[in-house]
């Protein structure tokens, strides 16, 4: 079937707002994570779901981030009181169950705090 | 805890010559090992895995890694490359059994192509 799906592909906004990316997995893959990336820099590891249970939020830059996931399907990740620090592209994977099996990337969701 | 080094941040090869991109890991156990790339404005994909069995691993594109316990290393090779090939590479390991963590990642190798 299809990949990994991100939506919006770019957000651009103001300091302070709440935003909320949305990540569509790949039909029947049970785990799913979510990365952030940086300018210049490798990807940092935030979160994983398998099936809609997140057993370690440890990753999570601060509590301003959060993330749920809907039975096996649909990701949200939210931002609240966005700062210039979070800028980043965020991205997507899911992978067929839990495990270092592969995981297939979505084209990421492109944040600006301005 | 895991981790990779990818001591090159860029590289610039002819088009035609011979290509390594080289990736060190620290792990304390048998590690997943997985070399991705990402073009501009894509996200990234898969060219290889090492899980077990055969340290040379065939990948996609012409891509082929060996995995080198006593060096800790997973450099990945390609004998000719072509200016499509002009990209950010990552190197990344996993944890058998899987884990929270995800995958860890690289910096990244920016990969040149000079006409």
């Amino acid at each position: 079937g299809a990949g990994v799906s991100q939506s919006p592909s770019n957000k651009v906004t103001e300091k302070g707002k709440d935003v909320e990316l949305r990540c569509d997995p790949i039909s029947g893959h049970t785990a799913l994570y979510w990365y952030r990336q940086r300018l210049g820099q490798g990807l940092e590891f935030l979160i994983y779901f398998q099936g809609n249970s997140a057993p370690d939020k440890s990753g999570l830059p601060s509590d301003r981030f959060s993330a749920e996931r809907t039975g096996e399907s649909v990701s949200t990740l939210t931002i609240q009181r966005t700062q210039q620090e979070d800028s980043a592209v965020y991205l997507c994977a899911s992978s067929r169950t839990r495990g270092a099996y592969e995981q297939y990337f979505g084209p990421g969701t492109r944040l600006t705090v301005t | 805890a895991q981790s990779v080094t990818q001591p090159d941040i860029h590289i610039t090869v002819s088009e035609g010559a011979s290509l390594e991109l080289r990736c060190n890991y620290s792990y304390g156990a048998t590690p997943y090992l997985f070399w991705y790339v990402q073009s501009p404005g894509q996200g990234l994909q898969l060219l290889l895995k090492y899980f077990s069995g055969d340290t040379l691993v065939q990948g996609i594109k012409g891509f082929e890694a060996e995995f080198k316990r006593s060096q800790s290393s997973f450099n990945l090779r390609k004998p000719s490359v072509h200016w499509s090939d002009a990209a950010e590479y990552f190197c990344a390991v996993g944890a058998e059994g899987g884990g929270a963590d995800g995958l860890t990642f690289g910096k990244g190798t920016h990969l040149i192509i000079q006409p």
